[in-house]
């Protein structure tokens, strides 16, 4: 079935580092992608989604990029502060409207 | 607006027996889904509904049932719990007006089947 694959499943950085996550998806009809951010016994938050028709979105230390031809995308974090440490989620919406989750990546920003 | 509520928060089941989570959500969200979060595996989709009275399976429907009789609400039902069914439960919605649309998720329920 379609599917979305997540990795890595854990990252540790220091304070200020840059943290990349990357993912890719099967389903070519995708047209939106969110990824999420889940803290210790939370529910998973948007932090930030891309649309099909746009390569790259940025919102202040947080940036997504798309890439359709390679069905893959990435979230960035840069000057990471140890607020950032969570589990963060990908996601695809397939052509069924179903929304995908990738297995997750555990972040953790050491000061 | 509440957004999306569930209850209960917490639950501890014995195998064999049932019971129903709740879901309601008041942003008339068309779309309501249901996931389970296992460590390592993320949210794998268990039902969703596209409206009321129409429902379908996600990656994981085995062993649960769902209904949409209303917008408001899309309860899961356990109908024997095993012990492989322990898991923390989020429901979610979003509108389907657009094609982009975020997904809202509730607080979660984390049950336990003995």
């Amino acid at each position: 079935g379609e599917n979305v694959e997540q990795h890595p499943s854990t990252l540790s950085v220091q304070e200020g580092d840059s943290a990349v996550i990357k993912c890719t998806y099967s389903d070519s009809a995708s047209n939106y992608f969110p990824w999420y951010k889940q803290e210790l016994g939370k529910r998973p938050q948007l932090i930030i989604d891309i649309r099909s028709n746009v390569g790259e979105k940025k919102d202040q230390r947080i940036a997504v990029t798309l890439n359709k031809t390679a069905k893959h995308f990435s979230l960035h974090i840069t000057e990471t502060q140890p607020e950032d440490s969570a589990v963060y989620f990908c996601a695809a919406k397939m052509n069924n409207n179903d929304m995908r989750f990738g297995a997750g990546t555990r972040l953790t920003v050491k000061p | 607006n509440a957004g999306v509520t569930q209850t209960p928060k917490f639950q501890v089941l014995k195998t064999g027996q049932s019971m129903t989570l709740q879901c309601a959500q008041d942003m008339n969200h068309e779309y309501m889904s249901w996931y389970r979060q296992d460590p390592g595996m993320g949210l794998r989709l268990i039902h969703y509904s596209v409206g009321a009275g129409i429902t379908d399976q996600g990656e994981v429907p085995n062993g649960y049932n769902v209904s949409r009789s209303t917008t408001e609400d899309f309860p899961l039902r356990l109908l024997s719990a095993a012990p492989s069914q322990t898991s923390v439960y989020f429901c979610a919605s979003r509108s389907t007006g657009e094609a982009y649309n975020e997904q809202f998720f509730g607080p979660g329920t984390r049950l336990t089947v003995l």
